[in-house]
């Protein structure tokens, strides 16, 4: 029933690890975000793909891909991870992108150690 | 370009009296506006969003926001503040006819609600 997934839920890992963390939308939505949220709760945003192609691409280190295997999923995957990457990672969607109300995720809350 | 400000980082009021959460926004366009809710370690939440209909528009759990365009405001605001409304709320603002779809977040208003 759940309308914009994530797993995982939380992430504990170590500093130099590679992860990933999944998105899934069941809404229909042509769009989906990727946001980070910081330790002051302030959320912007990283990445937008529409219909699997990218559209935003924020000053984001290259260290972070993000990849849409199709318009259902936007996954995020770290390379190297930095003590300064834990943060809450919030996946959202919308239908298109002309100021369209976006769906959030319940968020990953990832800590590096 | 687009910017939010949230006025106030903490508001704590108790339970039964109104809530007023203060949002202004800057925008070259005409903006679609959003308030959000986050619930501890919970995402984000719709509660309304204004886009060029009716300048008071409600929301869910009994919220409105009234869009005044001579203020650049939209404050958030209930009548009667419940326990559960405890909870981060967030000002957003996205432009309409943006192909970007870019969402711009206010920091954040944290509200308390005291029995």
């Amino acid at each position: 029933d759940t309308a914009v997934s994530q797993t995982p839920k939380y992430l504990v890992t170590q500093m130099g690890n590679d992860k990933s963390i999944k998105c899934e939308q069941n809404l229909g939505h042509d769009t989906m975000y990727w946001y980070k949220q910081d330790s002051k709760k302030f959320l912007k945003i990283m990445f937008s793909y529409n219909n699997k192609e990218l559209i935003i691409n924020e000053t984001v280190p290259n260290r972070f891909s993000p990849k849409s295997p199709d318009k259902a999923h936007l996954n995020l995957h770290i390379n190297s991870l930095e003590l300064g990457d834990s943060a809450v990672y919030f996946c959202a969607s919308s239908y298109g992108l002309v100021g369209e109300t976006q769906y959030f995720g319940p968020g990953t809350r990832l800590l590096v150690l | 370009a687009q910017s939010v400000t949230q006025l106030d980082s903490h508001v704590s009021v108790s339970e039964g009296t109104p809530v007023l959460l203060r949002c202004n926004y800057s925008s070259s366009y005409s903006p679609s506006l959003f308030w959000y809710v986050q619930h501890p370690n919970k995402g984000l939440q719709l509660l309304l969003k204004y886009t060029s209909a009716a300048t008071l528009v409600k929301g869910i759990n009994g919220f409105e926001a009234e869009f005044k365009k001579s203020e650049t405001s939209f404050h958030l605001t209930k009548p009667s503040a419940h326990m559960s409304d405890a909870a981060e709320y967030f000002c957003v603002v996205s432009r309409k006819g943006s192909t970007l779809g870019r969402l711009y977040f206010g920091r954040g208003t944290q509200l308390t609600v005291w029995p």
